[in-house]
């Protein structure tokens, strides 16, 4: 069974704090893992990817990957308001000859004003 | 910018009902993809389609069939729509194994 799990929260800061949101996976052999952000009533929008060992910025956003021990995070420096939204972590499995992206059920940030 | 359209944001069926919705994207992916979103139960991959006139059941198909007669456009079916199948569908598109990017969405009610 491919999981991954998220904690659902929600996780609550303050703005302008560094707001972490993690993410654990079953499978060693994963390869490409995903941060998608999604607002209440919305669709998942992707916010990065990262396919190796180590971190990866992206303006205010760092997603850091350890494959040894099957973990990624994502944290968010000077956490604004309109960062509140659900963070879902999506991890690509090998599947028999194909690949399947699964989906965490999500961590929901609220930043405090 | 890759671009995924439904047809519809919001819809309301009856029981029994055929329902279609459409899904296109305009960046020449090979793969698209079916989901609902439930709350509680997280993203459920209910079809997908890495070619022309080709399907795969995902986690959830009961119900629901597939069509995918051009590269740009698959259609999820509900043969005959029942309350339970209330929920947010979801499609995506892929090329490979990279980066799935969703639609909007259509928030569908079956009374």
């Amino acid at each position: 069974q491919k999981e991954v799990e998220q904690n659902s929260g929600p996780l609550s800061v303050p703005e302008g704090a560094i707001a972490s949101l993690n993410c654990t996976y079953s499978d060693r052999v994963s390869q490409s893992f995903f941060w998608y952000r999604q607002y209440s009533g919305k669709s998942p929008e992707l916010i990065m990817s990262i396919y190796s060992n180590g971190d990866k910025e992206d303006g205010r956003f760092t997603a850091q990957l350890n494959k040894a021990s099957q973990y990624v995070s994502l944290l968010i420096r000077d956490s604004q308001p309109s960062d509140s939204a659900t963070y879902l972590c999506a991890v690509n499995f090998a599947m028999d000859s194909s690949y399947k992206l699964i989906f965490g059920s999500g961590t929901r940030l609220l930043v405090r004003p | 910018d890759v671009k995924v359209t439904q047809s519809s944001r919001y819809l309301v069926k009856r029981t029994g009902e055929k329902v279609f919705l459409e899904c296109v994207q305009d960046m020449d992916h090979e793969n698209m993809f079916w989901y609902r979103q439930d709350p509680g139960l997280g993203l459920r991959l209910i079809y997908f389609s890495y070619d022309v006139k080709m399907k795969e059941k995902g986690d959830i198909p009961e119900g629901y069939s597939v069509s995918r007669e051009k590269k740009e456009r698959f259609s999820l079916i509900l043969e005959s729509a029942s309350t339970n199948q209330t929920s947010m569908y979801l499609c995506a598109s892929s090329l490979g194994e990279d980066t799935q990017y969703f639609g909007p969405g259509t928030r569908l009610t079956v009374l």
